[in-house]
Order: C-alpha cells, then sequence, then structure tokens
C-alpha cells in the first residue's frame, strides 16, 4: 500500500497563476482533508470531505477549491495564487468512526512569488 | 483559551532522559486525543491515540487529565531518533465526529 500520495512535491508559482494540487489513497478511507502548515501556525484546515460526494470548509478556505473526484481521489485547486498561500500542503484520509486517526501524505511544497 | 495549546519548545534534553510534553484544550466534551510526530520536512504521523485515561507503548505514555483539561507524553530513555516535533491533536466537537485541531507542536532534541 502507497497510502497517501501527493503531486507534485515542489513547486514554485507567480502570483496569479493556477494549479491543482493532487492527492490520492488506496486505504479506502472515506474521509479527506486538505492541511496547510505554515511556520508558528501549525495545521491549520483548508477543506476537508466527510465521504464521496460531499466537501466543506475548513479554518482557512479562502482562495481555495477542492474536488473529490471519487473516493480515492481529492484536489486542491489554487485559482490565483497568492504569496500569502507560499506553504507546505498536506492531504490526509481516515477511515468513518475513526476519523480522528488520519494519514498523511508527503506533502507539496508551494512557493508563490 | 486557545483551543489546542502546546508547549514550542525546544527541549533539549540528553540520551537516555526522561521527557514529558503537556497539551492543554479547551472543548471539555473531547472525549479522545491525538499525538502525532512529525519529523523535519516530513509528514505528520499518528503516534498514540488516548480515547480513556492514558495509553502506554513502549517508552512512550499519554495520559489524559479530565479535570484541568490537559495530555501529556511522557517518554523514558529517550533515543537520538526521538528527536521530531510533537503534535497534540483535538478533536473539534466532542464524541466521535468532527475534525482535528492540531497544537503547533513541541520540538524535541535529543542529543548525545
Amino acid at each position: 500500500n502507497a497510502g497517501v500520495t501527493q503531486t507534485p512535491k515542489f513547486q514554485v508559482l507567480k502570483t496569479g497563476q493556477s494549479m491543482t494540487l493532487q492527492c490520492a489513497q488506496d486505504m479506502n478511507h472515506n474521509s479527506m482533508y486538505w492541511y496547510r502548515q505554515d511556520p508558528g501556525m501549525g495545521l491549520r484546515l483548508i477543506y476537508y470531505s466527510a465521504s464521496e460526494g460531499t466537501t466543506d470548509k475548513g479554518e482557512v478556505p479562502n482562495g481555495y477549491n477542492v474536488s473529490r473526484l471519487n473516493k480515492r481521489e481529492f484536489s486542491l485547486r489554487l485559482e490565483s495564487a497568492a504569496p500569502s498561500q507560499t506553504s507546505v500542503y498536506f492531504c490526509a484520509s481516515s477511515e468513518i468512526g475513526h476519523s480522528y486517526e488520519q494519514y498523511f501524505g508527503p506533502g507539496t511544497r508551494l512557493t508563490v512569488t | 483559551r486557545k483551543e489546542v495549546e502546546q508547549d514550542p519548545g525546544p527541549f533539549n534534553v540528553p540520551e537516555g532522559a526522561t521527557v514529558a510534553f503537556n497539551c492543554t484544550y479547551s472543548n471539555s466534551a473531547s472525549q479522545s486525543f491525538f499525538w502525532y510526530r512529525q519529523d523535519c520536512r516530513k509528514e505528520p504521523k499518528l503516534l498514540m491515540s488516548v480515547y480513556s485515561s492514558g495509553n502506554e507503548d513502549g517508552r512512550f505514555t499519554a495520559q489524559l487529565n479530565r479535570a484541568s483539561q490537559y495530555i501529556s507524553l511522557l517518554i523514558r530513555d529517550s533515543k537520538l531518533s526521538d528527536s521530531a516535533t510533537y503534535l497534540c491533536a483535538v478533536p473539534t466537537y466532542g464524541g466521535s465526529q468532527g475534525n482535528l485541531i492540531f497544537g503547533k507542536g513541541t520540538k524535541l532534541s535529543v542529543k548525545p
């Protein structure tokens, strides 16, 4: 099992460019999450999907959109990147009933110049 | 009180030492608590889950104090490989539903 995979690992964008971060899990989990991690701020939830077909905003959703493509895949899109979105982005997944035992992908390091 | 608070450290300890970190939480209805370990430039990984008064796994012990609303992580006989940041996580709601709120982490550095 690969667990949770994320692509790309690194990305540099110019202000105003768009991009999609991809996430996939092979653990048959129902719930998936996107976090960002900034120095001094800890992990903050951007969006989550409790199950296939549903998505909800987390703590910091502004500037992002998500798509739960199927049970395995959950993508995060930045429509018009801003320097404030420079961060490390983690995708995670969990099983219903164990929603707190989350398993994380390796992260995407994004720099917006 | 912030929802989840941790002492950022760093805690610098020699090999073989016993070290403990605390994490305070504000949601008195929380029933479960989690410690994650995050190595430098890596993803967080679940270390321990606490569903009742505490949990023990080898050199690691997690304890819950509901009256004072904190959980602690005790590491005995510290190893160099224990050097990492330890994140505390608490559900946003009580019971078994909701998302996790993470503390900012406590950095541990174990020296030879």
